[in-house]
């Protein structure tokens, strides 16, 4: 089954404790993505990456780090949580190039919670 | 700075009803313009989606309406079901820019039977 796997689904740490939420897909894509969801903000993009090795920042970056060593893997990483980072945070993939529009398959979600 | 506008926040439809959720733009190199769904505890999907060359895109029981000139689109869940009550998201790209999509704030349907 082609999937976007996000893990932990549910996390609850505290302020400066780094942690690692992975992602990995089976789809073969070249493009991966993290965003953040949060009420009244919409899916705000933290950092993507367009193929192994190479990854740029999105719109929000402060704070959070990914690296791309293989292409199916995508792990985002929080070296120093703060309260504001608590949210709902979700990985996507999609082909590359875009001859369609792209649609973006997205994993099932991972609730961040730091106190 | 929100580049795409979503409105309303939320809405409440009578099953049967028709759903009307809108977004505005501000960037006119915009030139792909989807739409995603999502239900509670899982991701976004993509639902539908249109290009500025058409006016008008239909899916079943879901409507695109764009209006290039005003900026804005806008989806129609014509006669709402119990099992649509989601979150939408519209969203906005430049295809020769990568595709990267920025969202809109997201509006909560709920159908009530």
């Amino acid at each position: 089954e082609a999937q976007v796997t996000q893990n932990p689904r549910y996390l609850i740490t505290v302020t400066g404790k780094k942690l690692t939420v992975t992602c990995s897909q089976n789809m073969n894509h070249e493009y991966m993505s993290w965003y953040r969801q949060d009420p009244g903000l919409g899916l705000r993009q933290i950092y993507y990456s367009m193929n192994v090795e190479v990854t740029d920042k999105g719109d929000v970056p402060e704070g959070y780090k990914v690296s791309r060593k293989e292409k199916r893997n995508f792990p985002l990483i929080l070296e120093s949580p703060s309260p504001n980072q608590t949210s709902l945070y979700f990985c996507a993939s999609r082909f590359l190039p875009t001859i369609t529009g792209g649609e973006l398959f997205f994993g099932e979600g991972s609730r961040l919670t730091v106190l | 700075q929100q580049q795409v506008k979503q409105s309303p926040q939320s809405l409440i439809v009578q099953k049967g009803g028709i759903s009307i959720i809108n977004c505005a733009y501000e960037n006119t190199a915009f030139d792909y313009f989807p739409w995603y769904q999502q239900f509670p505890g899982k991701g976004p999907a993509l639902l539908i989606a249109i290009r500025p060359d058409v006016s008008e895109k239909k899916e079943g029981r879901f409507t695109i309406s764009f209006n290039k000139s005003a900026k804005q689109f806008s989806l129609h869940i014509m006669d709402s079901q119990p099992g649509d009550s989601a979150t939408y998201f519209c969203a906005a790209s430049i295809e020769a820019a990568g595709n990267k999509l920025t969202f809109g704030g997201g509006t909560r349907v709920l159908v009530k039977p």
